[in-house]
Protein backbone atom coordinates (compact mmCIF):
# COMPACT_ATOMS: atom_id res chain seq x y z
CA UNK A 1 0.00 0.00 0.00
CA UNK A 2 1.23 3.42 -0.47
CA UNK A 3 1.97 5.63 2.04
CA UNK A 4 0.00 8.28 0.98
CA UNK A 5 -2.75 8.17 -1.91
CA UNK A 6 -4.81 10.74 -4.08
CA UNK A 7 -7.40 10.77 -6.49
CA UNK A 8 -5.39 11.77 -9.41
CA UNK A 9 -8.44 13.26 -11.14
CA UNK A 10 -8.75 15.67 -13.22
CA UNK A 11 -11.36 17.47 -11.77
CA UNK A 12 -12.47 19.77 -14.28
CA UNK A 13 -14.87 22.17 -12.89
CA UNK A 14 -15.94 26.27 -14.30
CA UNK A 15 -14.81 29.76 -12.87
CA UNK A 16 -16.28 30.37 -9.63
CA UNK A 17 -17.14 26.59 -8.05
CA UNK A 18 -16.27 24.99 -5.95
CA UNK A 19 -13.68 21.50 -6.04
CA UNK A 20 -12.79 19.55 -2.93
CA UNK A 21 -10.90 15.98 -2.82
CA UNK A 22 -9.14 13.92 -0.50
CA UNK A 23 -5.79 12.08 0.30
CA UNK A 24 -4.98 9.02 2.50
CA UNK A 25 -2.28 8.11 4.57
CA UNK A 26 -0.78 5.00 5.91
CA UNK A 27 1.34 5.88 8.81
CA UNK A 28 -0.84 6.34 11.89
CA UNK A 29 2.62 8.20 13.54
CA UNK A 30 2.76 10.92 10.70
CA UNK A 31 3.36 14.11 12.61
CA UNK A 32 2.72 17.36 9.36
CA UNK A 33 0.78 17.34 6.51
CA UNK A 34 0.76 19.31 3.62
CA UNK A 35 -0.75 20.65 0.53
CA UNK A 36 1.52 21.39 -2.18
CA UNK A 37 1.22 22.88 -5.93
CA UNK A 38 3.14 21.71 -8.68
CA UNK A 39 2.40 23.58 -12.13
CA UNK A 40 3.17 21.85 -15.42
CA UNK A 41 7.06 21.53 -15.38
CA UNK A 42 7.79 23.25 -12.22
CA UNK A 43 8.95 22.22 -8.80
CA UNK A 44 6.49 21.75 -6.12
CA UNK A 45 5.49 24.84 -3.71
CA UNK A 46 3.90 24.82 -0.28
CA UNK A 47 0.31 26.31 -0.69
CA UNK A 48 -0.65 24.63 3.40
CA UNK A 49 0.45 23.36 5.84
CA UNK A 50 -2.92 21.57 7.68
CA UNK A 51 -3.41 21.97 11.02
CA UNK A 52 -5.56 19.39 13.64
CA UNK A 53 -8.12 22.18 13.91
CA UNK A 54 -8.82 23.02 9.91
CA UNK A 55 -7.31 26.15 8.81
CA UNK A 56 -8.10 28.94 6.02
CA UNK A 57 -6.15 30.51 3.60
CA UNK A 58 -8.04 32.90 1.62
CA UNK A 59 -10.16 30.72 -1.18
CA UNK A 60 -8.17 27.19 0.38
CA UNK A 61 -9.75 25.26 3.25
CA UNK A 62 -7.80 21.92 4.73
CA UNK A 63 -9.00 19.78 7.10
CA UNK A 64 -7.07 17.02 9.00
CA UNK A 65 -9.01 13.67 10.02
CA UNK A 66 -6.54 11.88 12.43
CA UNK A 67 -9.22 9.01 12.90
CA UNK A 68 -9.64 8.29 9.37
CA UNK A 69 -6.29 9.34 8.27
CA UNK A 70 -6.99 11.65 5.34
CA UNK A 71 -7.07 15.44 4.54
CA UNK A 72 -9.21 17.26 2.17
CA UNK A 73 -8.63 20.65 0.51
CA UNK A 74 -11.18 22.56 -0.49
CA UNK A 75 -10.82 25.38 -2.95
CA UNK A 76 -14.02 28.08 -3.06
CA UNK A 77 -14.63 30.20 -6.11
CA UNK A 78 -12.07 28.67 -8.20
CA UNK A 79 -10.10 30.63 -10.13
CA UNK A 80 -8.15 30.07 -13.98
CA UNK A 81 -4.86 30.29 -12.23
CA UNK A 82 -5.69 27.92 -9.79
CA UNK A 83 -5.26 25.22 -12.22
CA UNK A 84 -2.32 22.76 -11.72
CA UNK A 85 -1.56 19.33 -9.55
CA UNK A 86 -2.12 19.31 -6.20
CA UNK A 87 0.51 17.06 -3.93
CA UNK A 88 -1.09 16.02 -0.44
CA UNK A 89 2.41 15.63 1.92
CA UNK A 90 3.05 14.00 4.97
CA UNK A 91 5.82 14.04 7.20
CA UNK A 92 7.64 11.41 9.92
CA UNK A 93 10.26 13.64 11.21
CA UNK A 94 12.47 15.07 8.66
CA UNK A 95 10.79 12.66 5.85
CA UNK A 96 8.44 13.86 3.27
CA UNK A 97 5.83 10.98 1.56
CA UNK A 98 3.99 12.49 -1.23
CA UNK A 99 0.82 11.70 -3.10
CA UNK A 100 1.00 11.26 -6.97
CA UNK A 101 -1.07 14.44 -6.90
CA UNK A 102 -4.63 15.42 -8.21
CA UNK A 103 -4.75 17.18 -11.32
CA UNK A 104 -7.29 20.56 -11.28
CA UNK A 105 -8.24 22.52 -14.44
CA UNK A 106 -10.39 25.44 -14.24
CA UNK A 107 -11.98 26.06 -17.28
CA UNK A 108 -13.37 29.88 -18.50
CA UNK B 1 12.26 31.46 2.63
CA UNK B 2 15.01 29.97 0.16
CA UNK B 3 16.11 30.09 -3.16
CA UNK B 4 17.02 27.31 -5.31
CA UNK B 5 18.95 26.88 -8.34
CA UNK B 6 20.09 23.92 -10.10
CA UNK B 7 22.77 23.16 -13.00
CA UNK B 8 21.63 21.92 -15.73
CA UNK B 9 17.80 22.38 -16.14
CA UNK B 10 17.93 19.72 -18.24
CA UNK B 11 19.93 17.27 -20.49
CA UNK B 12 19.68 14.60 -22.71
CA UNK B 13 22.90 12.09 -22.32
CA UNK B 14 24.11 8.43 -23.80
CA UNK B 15 23.16 5.20 -21.85
CA UNK B 16 26.25 4.43 -19.42
CA UNK B 17 27.17 8.03 -19.05
CA UNK B 18 27.10 9.93 -15.70
CA UNK B 19 25.67 13.03 -15.24
CA UNK B 20 25.91 15.80 -12.01
CA UNK B 21 23.25 17.55 -10.78
CA UNK B 22 24.84 20.66 -8.70
CA UNK B 23 22.52 22.22 -6.01
CA UNK B 24 22.91 25.69 -4.94
CA UNK B 25 21.01 27.21 -2.06
CA UNK B 26 21.25 31.15 -1.12
CA UNK B 27 21.20 30.32 2.93
CA UNK B 28 22.77 27.88 5.24
CA UNK B 29 21.07 24.59 5.96
CA UNK B 30 22.13 21.88 7.69
CA UNK B 31 19.49 19.02 5.66
CA UNK B 32 19.32 19.02 2.09
CA UNK B 33 17.58 16.79 0.07
CA UNK B 34 17.43 14.99 -3.83
CA UNK B 35 14.02 13.69 -5.18
CA UNK B 36 13.54 11.62 -7.61
CA UNK B 37 10.11 12.56 -9.51
CA UNK B 38 9.11 10.14 -12.86
CA UNK B 39 6.43 10.83 -15.20
CA UNK B 40 2.69 10.95 -13.53
CA UNK B 41 4.44 10.00 -10.78
CA UNK B 42 4.93 11.55 -7.08
CA UNK B 43 8.45 12.58 -5.98
CA UNK B 44 10.50 9.91 -4.60
CA UNK B 45 13.28 10.96 -2.22
CA UNK B 46 17.03 9.69 -2.77
CA UNK B 47 18.46 10.48 -0.20
CA UNK B 48 19.47 13.03 2.54
CA UNK B 49 22.64 14.96 2.63
CA UNK B 50 24.30 16.70 5.70
CA UNK B 51 27.07 18.90 5.64
CA UNK B 52 30.26 16.76 6.87
CA UNK B 53 28.99 13.19 7.00
CA UNK B 54 27.98 10.41 4.76
CA UNK B 55 24.02 10.61 2.74
CA UNK B 56 21.87 8.42 4.12
CA UNK B 57 20.15 6.87 1.23
CA UNK B 58 16.67 5.36 0.96
CA UNK B 59 15.55 1.66 -0.22
CA UNK B 60 16.35 0.93 -3.52
CA UNK B 61 18.77 3.45 -3.76
CA UNK B 62 22.61 3.46 -3.49
CA UNK B 63 25.83 5.22 -3.32
CA UNK B 64 27.41 3.90 -5.94
CA UNK B 65 24.55 4.65 -8.55
CA UNK B 66 23.71 8.16 -6.98
CA UNK B 67 26.85 9.47 -5.17
CA UNK B 68 26.22 12.80 -3.16
CA UNK B 69 28.52 15.35 -2.26
CA UNK B 70 27.73 17.91 0.14
CA UNK B 71 31.06 20.38 0.77
CA UNK B 72 29.62 23.28 2.63
CA UNK B 73 26.46 24.33 4.18
CA UNK B 74 24.96 25.72 0.56
CA UNK B 75 25.63 23.43 -2.01
CA UNK B 76 25.41 19.40 -3.04
CA UNK B 77 25.73 17.47 -6.03
CA UNK B 78 24.20 14.37 -7.06
CA UNK B 79 25.49 12.16 -9.70
CA UNK B 80 23.34 9.70 -11.69
CA UNK B 81 26.00 6.83 -12.81
CA UNK B 82 26.17 3.90 -15.44
CA UNK B 83 22.51 5.66 -16.62
CA UNK B 84 20.27 3.44 -18.28
CA UNK B 85 16.48 4.95 -19.94
CA UNK B 86 14.73 4.13 -16.58
CA UNK B 87 16.94 6.93 -14.93
CA UNK B 88 15.17 9.21 -17.64
CA UNK B 89 13.56 11.47 -14.50
CA UNK B 90 13.34 15.14 -12.88
CA UNK B 91 15.89 15.35 -9.99
CA UNK B 92 15.28 17.74 -7.44
CA UNK B 93 17.67 19.29 -5.06
CA UNK B 94 15.32 20.07 -1.46
CA UNK B 95 16.02 21.86 1.69
CA UNK B 96 14.10 22.69 4.96
CA UNK B 97 14.04 25.57 6.36
CA UNK B 98 12.96 27.12 9.48
CA UNK B 99 10.40 30.02 8.42
CA UNK B 100 9.14 33.02 10.65
CA UNK B 101 6.57 31.51 13.36
CA UNK B 102 8.63 28.75 13.37
CA UNK B 103 6.82 26.71 10.80
CA UNK B 104 8.98 24.35 9.14
CA UNK B 105 9.03 24.38 5.61
CA UNK B 106 10.71 22.08 2.59
CA UNK B 107 11.53 24.33 -0.74
CA UNK B 108 12.63 22.98 -3.84
CA UNK B 109 14.93 23.35 -6.66
CA UNK B 110 13.70 23.87 -9.94
CA UNK B 111 14.27 20.39 -11.17
CA UNK B 112 16.79 18.93 -13.74
CA UNK B 113 14.95 16.77 -16.36
CA UNK B 114 16.83 14.24 -17.59
CA UNK B 115 16.12 12.09 -20.24
CA UNK B 116 18.60 8.93 -21.22
CA UNK B 117 18.82 7.82 -24.83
Amino acid sequence: RKEVEQDPGPFNVPEGATVAFNCTYSNSASQSFFWYRQDCRKEPKLLMSVYSSGNEDGRFTAQLNRASQYISLLIRDSKLSDSATYLCVVANDYKLSFGAGTTVTVRA
Amino acid sequence: SAVISQKPSRDICQRGTSLTIQCQVDSQVTMMFWYRQQPGQSLTLIATANQGSEATYESGFVIDKFPISRPNLTFSTLTVSNMSPEDSSIYLCSVRLLDRGSTDTQYFGPGTRLTVL
